[in-house]
């Protein structure tokens, strides 16, 4: 089945550390994305790629990098940098061009700072 | 200006009413929008796309108004699974491509 994944669904880590959240699709979608959710609130961008080997900051980059090696894939990493990293973090993927087409979604992933 | 605003929530409606959600964006050169439901603690899904003629499906309706960048989602008949949160999406043409921007959401509560 087609679809979007993310891994892992629940994630820990501790002050300091980096850590990277998966995201593939086999949608042959070109345009990914990568939001946060805080509780209560709505989806912030952080970054989004429409094409391999090339991507753009969202509204909330600071603290975060990602890579799109592959159509496929587009992990985000969560430095150190990151202030307040503990978040619901989903990616998502559409179709480009002629005005794009929806979103779909992965699962998510929770990601908590101990 | 945010680029999509939403309506604040919480509505809280009986079973059966008729509620009506706003959303305005400011990218004039938006080409696709959409309403996502959400629900709790779970990931958007595509409710439906909305289009210049305006589109049903079922109790819902949407609607859009390019001139005075507006988007709106009526539901008639509100039944308890409608409880959730829904999202106003615009695909807007950037210098880095597409981008989907989302509203901050709307919650609806259905109550008996």
């Amino acid at each position: 089945d087609g679809g979007i994944t993310q891994s892992p669904k629940y994630l820990f880590r501790k002050e300091g550390q980096n850590v990277t959240l998966s995201c593939e699709q086999n949608l042959n979608h070109d345009a990914m994305y990568w939001y946060r959710q805080d509780p209560g609130q709505g989806l912030r961008l952080i970054y989004y790629s429409q094409i391999v080997n090339d991507f753009q900051k969202g509204d909330i980059a600071e603290g975060y990098s990602v890579s799109r090696e592959k159509k496929e894939s587009f992990p985000l990493t969560v430095t150190s940098a990151q202030k307040n990293p503990t978040a619901f973090y989903l990616c998502a993927s559409s179709q480009w061009g002629g005005g794009g087409t929806e979103a779909f979604f992965g699962q998510g992933t929770r990601l908590t700072v101990v | 200006r945010k680029e999509v605003e939403q309506d604040p929530g919480p509505f809280n409606v009986p079973e059966g009413a008729t509620v009506a959600f706003n959303c305005t964006y400011s990218n004039s050169a938006s080409q696709s929008f959409f309403w996502y439901r959400q629900d709790c603690r779970k990931e958007p899904k595509l409710l439906m796309s909305v289009y210049s003629s305006g589109n049903e499906d079922g109790r819902f309706t949407a609607q859009l108004n390019r001139a005075s960048q507006y988007i709106s989602l009526l539901i008639r008949d509100s039944k308890l699974s409608d409880s959730a949160t829904y999202l106003c999406v615009v695909n807007g043409l950037t210098g880095g491509g597409n981008k989907l921007t989302f509203g901050t959401g709307t919650q609806l509560k259905v109550e008996l």
